[in-house]
């Protein structure tokens, strides 16, 4: 079974630029998540989608990030402008269930921004 | 109050010792607990996961679920320094949407040998 796959692995951009992320889950996963994980700190929900649909966006910053997640497959992520606080890792993840009774998640490798 | 809390450490202890780690939660209605392994710079793999009261046991890995005390543990008896590494509680919570696995900020573990 293949993995979640994400792109690209690094990224530095300076602040006020733009960036996107790329996820794919693994198939027929219908939960995709993404994760903001700073260092030091335990992984933060950004978004969580039920096929092509938000569950919860609620820490989402929404005046510079924006998720979509077409034919309930692929996501990407977009940070426009990027800050320097943004610098982390973002986490993809993907389950086969929905709650209540959730299964596990299944993490990508991240993608390690850093903004100068 | 944070909705998954836990010590971030770091927990030391010798090889072959057990290691206790804690995590509480917030939502009552919470009905699934995971525990995740973190390395350094690398993405977090499930260890454990556990949906009703008790002690559930899993080779050196033993998760418990106190949902009265909205407490769960994860014990790793004989240590061994492969065990170093950040563990994570995970929650799933409830959202206006749906639920949510909500991630605590993690306890780093170092064994030493």
């Amino acid at each position: 079974e293949a993995g979640v796959a994400q792109s690209p692995r690094y990224k530095i951009i300076e602040k006020r630029q733009s960036v996107a992320f790329w996820c794919n889950p693994i198939s027929g996963h219908a939960t995709l998540y993404w994760y903001q994980q700073i260092l030091g700190q335990g992984p933060k929900l950004l978004i969580q989608f039920q096929n092509n649909g938000v569950v919860d966006d609620s820490q989402l910053p929404k005046d510079r990030f924006s998720a979509e997640r077409l034919k309930g497959v692929d996501s990407t992520l977009k940070i426009q402008p990027a800050k320097l606080e943004d610098s982390a890792v973002y986490l993809c993840a993907s389950s086969l269930k929905f709650a209540p009774s959730a299964s596990p998640l299944h993490f990508g490798n991240g993608t390690r921004l850093t903004v100068t | 109050q944070k909705e998954v809390e836990q010590n971030s450490g770091p927990l030391s202890v010798p090889e072959g010792a057990i290691a206790s780690l804690n995590c509480t939660y917030s939502d009552r209605g919470s009905q699934s607990f995971f525990w995740y392994r973190q390395y350094s710079g690398k993405s977090p793999e499930l260890i454990m996961f556990i949906y009703s009261n008790g002690d559930k046991e899993d080779g050196r890995f033993t998760a418990q679920l106190n949902k009265a005390s909205q407490y769960v543990s994860l014990l790793i008896r004989d240590s061994q320094p492969s065990d170093s590494a950040t563990y994570l509680c995970a929650v799933n919570t409830q959202r206006e949407a749906g639920t949510a696995l909500i991630f605590g900020k993690g306890t780093t573990l170092s064994v030493s040998s």
